[in-house]
C-alpha cells in the first residue's frame, strides 16, 4: 500500500514563527498536494506539484510557500505563522485518474 | 475554480436504512473520486470513476458517474454504524488541473 507520511500529528507554534510541514510518499507519484481543512469550509487547496521543482498555486496560497527538491518529499512552509493559519493540514499524493492517498494530517495551532 | 456541491450536508439515520449522497457541478471532470474521512484522520479513497455513466460497486456502496461527467452519487444499502463518517467527493479536471473537493456529507448511523 502507498504510504504518505506527515512529519507531525500535532504542532503548536507561536505567531511569527517560520513553520515547516513535511510530507513524504513512497510510491514515486508525480502529483502531490497540500490542503487545509476547516469546519464549514471543507478542504481548500494551498499548493500542488506535478513534478520535482514544479509547483502551482492553489486557491489559498497567501502566507504559504512550498518546496519539492525530491520527488518523494513535498514541504509546506508558513513564512510567518499567524493565528488564522490554525488548521488541519493534509498532504496527498497520487496519479491522475487513479485517486490519491492522504497522510494522517497535522493539526497546527498558532498561539 | 471548479465547484462541487454535495447534498445533504448532514444525514442521521438508523441502522439498516438506505441513503444516497449527491455531488453536483456545472463543470466537466475527467475523473471523480469518493473519499471517507474519520475524525482526526486523512480522507481514505473509496473509488475513482472516469467514464460517463459508469457504475461501481464496493460491497454495500454503489457509485455512479453522470453521463455528462458533471455529477455523481453514492448509494449505501442497509447502512451500518461502521459507515459513520464524512463522505467527500472530489473532481479532477483535464491537463494539470487540480483536485477539487466538495464540502462533504456527514453521515451518522445509529444502532
Amino acid at each position: 500500500d502507498v504510504k504518505v507520511t506527515q512529519s507531525s500529528r500535532y504542532l503548536v507554534k507561536r505567531t511569527g514563527e517560520k513553520v515547516f510541514l513535511e510530507c513524504v510518499q513512497d510510491m514515486d507519484h508525480e502529483n502531490m498536494f497540500w490542503y487545509r481543512q476547516d469546519p464549514g469550509l471543507g478542504l481548500r487547496l494551498i499548493y500542488f506539484s506535478y513534478d520535482v521543482k514544479m509547483k502551482e498555486k492553489g486557491d489559498i496560497p497567501e502566507g504559504y510557500s512550498v518546496s519539492r527538491e525530491k520527488k518523494e518529499r513535498f514541504s509546506l512552509i508558513l513564512e510567518s505563522a499567524s493565528t488564522n493559519q490554525t488548521s488541519m493540514y493534509l498532504c496527498a499524493s497520487g496519479r491522475r485518474g487513479y485517486g490519491y492517498t492522504f497522510g494522517s494530517g497535522t493539526r497546527l495551532t498558532v498561539v | 475554480t471548479q465547484l462541487l456541491e454535495q447534498s445533504p450536508q448532514f444525514l442521521s439515520i438508523q441502522e439498516g436504512e438506505n441513503l444516497t449522497v449527491y455531488c453536483n457541478s456545472s463543470s466537466v471532470f475527467s475523473s471523480l473520486q469518493w473519499y471517507r474521512q474519520e475524525p482526526g484522520e486523512g480522507p481514505v479513497l473509496l473509488v475513482t470513476v472516469v467514464t460517463g455513466g459508469e457504475v461501481k460497486k464496493l460491497k454495500r456502496l454503489t457509485f455512479q458517474f453522470g453521463d455528462a461527467r458533471k455529477d455523481s452519487s453514492l448509494h449505501i444499502t442497509a447502512a451500518q454504524p461502521g459507515d459513520t463518517g464524512l463522505y467527500l467527493c472530489a473532481g479532477e479536471g483535464s491537463g494539470y488541473s487540480t483536485l477539487t473537493f466538495g464540502k462533504g456529507t456527514m453521515l451518522l448511523v445509529s444502532p
